[in-house]
Order: structure tokens, then C-alpha cells, then sequence
């Protein structure tokens, strides 16, 4: 069954560096989404991506976030210049059609631990 | 701002009984909602899902009830199975026929359900 996987797994960094998460969605899926879940907090909506722009993005995606998708396969997350509170599980998602009526499908996540 | 609500943290249930799990939202322009189940470490995995239009949904073991002039939603997982143990998670969106609505869906807390031999 096709997934949606995420690298790496658990990621460590110091305040102030960039870091890049890197997600491969779905072979045939259109729609790709970035989510984050804070530890003991809910799951919560950075972004949206569609032909090759930013659909939809939430409060959270400030101007320190940015998402591309280089090839045809990856879709990445580049968080600046990293803050503590940036420390969170991030999950990246994706769907053959746009919201409403497609299922997002989301990968195993990546730990991002800021120090 | 909760626009999506679980109430109940947790939840257990004994094994072969029925587990209810519910769910409450509060922004009227939601059209879609889905319930995804989530292990440690896992991403959330989609369960199932229903349409504003609809009022029930069912897939085996799980079916989903919506009642709009509530705004409530709730999962029932019959018979409950030791691999039903996980924090279900409820989630909403809207535009999908309306167009020009948000992309993102809304999550809520998180409910923790916990099936008991």
C-alpha cells in the first residue's frame, strides 16, 4: 500500500541553525501539507502546497518557514533560523485532491529537538 | 480557539464491548470531518470520514454519526479489539463543495482509548 514517508526520523539541532524536513508523498497525490504537534498539544496546520505554490497557509507558517518541492518526488519543509519552540513531531500529508472531499494521508513524522 | 472539541481525554472500554468517541465543533462552515487513530510514535492514520450531506458512514467495525444541527460527531468501534488502543483524533475542514475554503484540516486533542482484556 503506498505511503507517505518522512526524513529523518528524529532530528536535532541548535537554536539558530536552519533545518530541512524532507517528506515523499504519495506517488499520484496533487496536494501536499505540512502539520506540526507540539508535545501534548494537537495537531496543528502549517501549510498547504499545490502546483507548485503555497495554497493555504496557517498562522504558525511565518515568514522563518519555507516549503518547496525540488523534484518530482520530495516535498521539503526549511524552518531559518530554528527557535525552542520550534521543538515539536512534524507531519508531513498529502491527498489526490484538494480538501473537502480527498483523505489526507500522513507520514510517521519527524521529531525536530531544538537545543 | 477549539473549533473542534474532545471532551474526554481518555477513554477505556472493554474488550468486545462498543466504544464511543465523541466529538463537538463549533465552526458552522465545516463540511468534512474524518478520524484518524494515532500509535506512539506514528503518524496519524486515517480511520474514516463523512460528508456534511450524510449522516452516517460505516466501514466494518467503524461507523461515524454526524449530527449538524448539534454540531456533533461521534466514532463507534464495535466489537472493541486490543488493536484499537491508540489516541483518536477528530478533525474537520470545509469548502470542499462550497469552494474557497480551507486546506487544512482542524484537529482535536485527542481522545485515548484504551481496550481492557
Amino acid at each position: 500500500e503506498p505511503e507517505v514517508t518522512q526524513t529523518p526520523s528524529h532530528q536535532v539541532t541548535q537554536m539558530g541553525q536552519e533545518v530541512i524536513l524532507r517528506c515523499v508523498p504519495i506517488s499520484n497525490h496533487l496536494y501536499f501539507y505540512w502539520y506540526r504537534q507540539i508535545l501534548g498539544q494537537k495537531v496543528e496546520f502549517l501549510v498547504s502546497f499545490y502546483n507548485n505554490e503555497i495554497s493555504e497557509k496557517s498562522e504558525i507558517f511565518d515568514d522563518q518557514f519555507s516549503v518547496e518541492r525540488p523534484d518530482g518526488s520530495n516535498f521539503t519543509l526549511k524552518i531559518r533560523s530554528t527557535k525552542l519552540e520550534d521543538s515539536a513531531m512534524y507531519f508531513c500529508a498529502s491527498s489526490e485532491g484538494s480538501h473537502g472531499t480527498d483523505t489526507q494521508y500522513f507520514g510517521p513524522g519527524t521529531r525536530l529537538t531544538v537545543l | 480557539d477549539q473549533q473542534v472539541k474532545q471532551n474526554s481525554p481518555s477513554l477505556s472500554v472493554q474488550e468486545g464491548r462498543i466504544s464511543i468517541l465523541n466529538c463537538d465543533y463549533t465552526n458552522s462552515m465545516f463540511d468534512y470531518f474524518l478520524w484518524y487513530k494515532k500509535y506512539p510514535a506514528e503518524g496519524p492514520t486515517f480511520l474514516i470520514s463523512i460528508s456534511s450531506i450524510k449522516d452516517k458512514n460505516e466501514d466494518g467495525r467503524f461507523t461515524v454519526f454526524l449530527n449538524k444541527s448539534a454540531k456533533h460527531l461521534s466514532l463507534h468501534i464495535v466489537p472493541s479489539q486490543p488493536g484499537d488502543s491508540a489516541v483518536y483524533f477528530c478533525a474537520a475542514s470545509w469548502g470542499g463543495y462550497s469552494g474557497g475554503g480551507a486546506d487544512g484540516l482542524t484537529f482535536g486533542k485527542g481522545t485515548h482509548l484504551i481496550i481492557q482484556p
